[in-house]
């Protein structure tokens, strides 16, 4: 089965601290992972994805990630926080082949804080 | 407009009684989702349908029931509500490069 643990359910920096929020995940089949913001009161968006392309990957508003098949790590990164940045970030992982294709499993989530 | 809404927004409802939270989507999409968010619980998958007539259970099916007659119509519901199932619902649909698309939730309070 798959799951997700993020580590950290809140995380503060100041406005043009570095970014890291973690991520490790289990699973039994190579996955896919995912990174989705959530702001208040809104849907989930999708930051990023790795789908067995290049380890590295780049999202929107200069979050990147990178696939460590040894550690079972997908840390999200951003090199110099801001402000816009404050939300929740949530961690998935989905099977890449079988009938449970396209499920995700989520982690609980990590609430970003930035500091003025 | 192109996308996937939710509807209602936000209801308040009494124990007991049966809700249906609906979902549509335009883009034809085969799959899809409901989760729900809860304080500490992150999203957990309710249903989950591949296509039209057929619906599958997730990691928390209980006290829900889903249909889907049409690709583009995926509605839930809750046919006894308890206050347990006060939540935030999502609704998602999986396009082609396996990227999940979120309507805007349905926010249920069960009194």
């Amino acid at each position: 089965a798959q799951s997700v643990t993020q580590l950290g359910s809140h995380v503060s920096v100041s406005e043009g601290a570095l970014v890291l929020l973690r991520c490790n995940y289990s699973s039994s089949v190579p996955p896919y992972l995912f990174w989705y913001v959530q702001y208040p009161n809104q849907g989930l968006q999708l930051l990023l994805k790795y789908t067995s392309a290049a380890t590295l990957v780049k999202g929107i508003n200069g979050f990147e990630a990178e696939f460590k098949k040894s550690e079972t790590s997908f840390h999200l990164t951003k090199p110099s926080a801001h402000m816009s940045d404050a939300a929740e970030y949530f961690c998935a992982v989905s099977d890449s082949r079988g009938s449970t294709l396209g499920r995700l499993y989520f982690g609980r989530g990590t609430q970003l804080t930035v500091w003025p | 407009d192109a996308g996937i809404t939710q509807s209602p927004r936000y209801k308040i409802t009494e124990t007991g009684r049966q809700v249906t939270l609906m979902c549509h989507q335009t883009w034809s999409h085969s799959y899809m989702f409901w989760y729900r968010q809860d304080l500490g619980h992150g999203l957990r998958l309710i249903y989950y349908s591949a296509a039209a007539d057929i619906t599958d259970k997730g990691e928390v099916p209980d006290g829900y029931v889903v249909s889907r007659s049409k690709t583009e119509n995926f509605p839930l519901t809750l046919e006894s509500a308890t206050r347990s199932q006060t939540s935030v619902y999502f609704c998602a649909t999986l396009d082609s490069s396996y990227e999940q698309y979120f309507g805007p939730g349905t926010r249920l309070t069960v009194t």
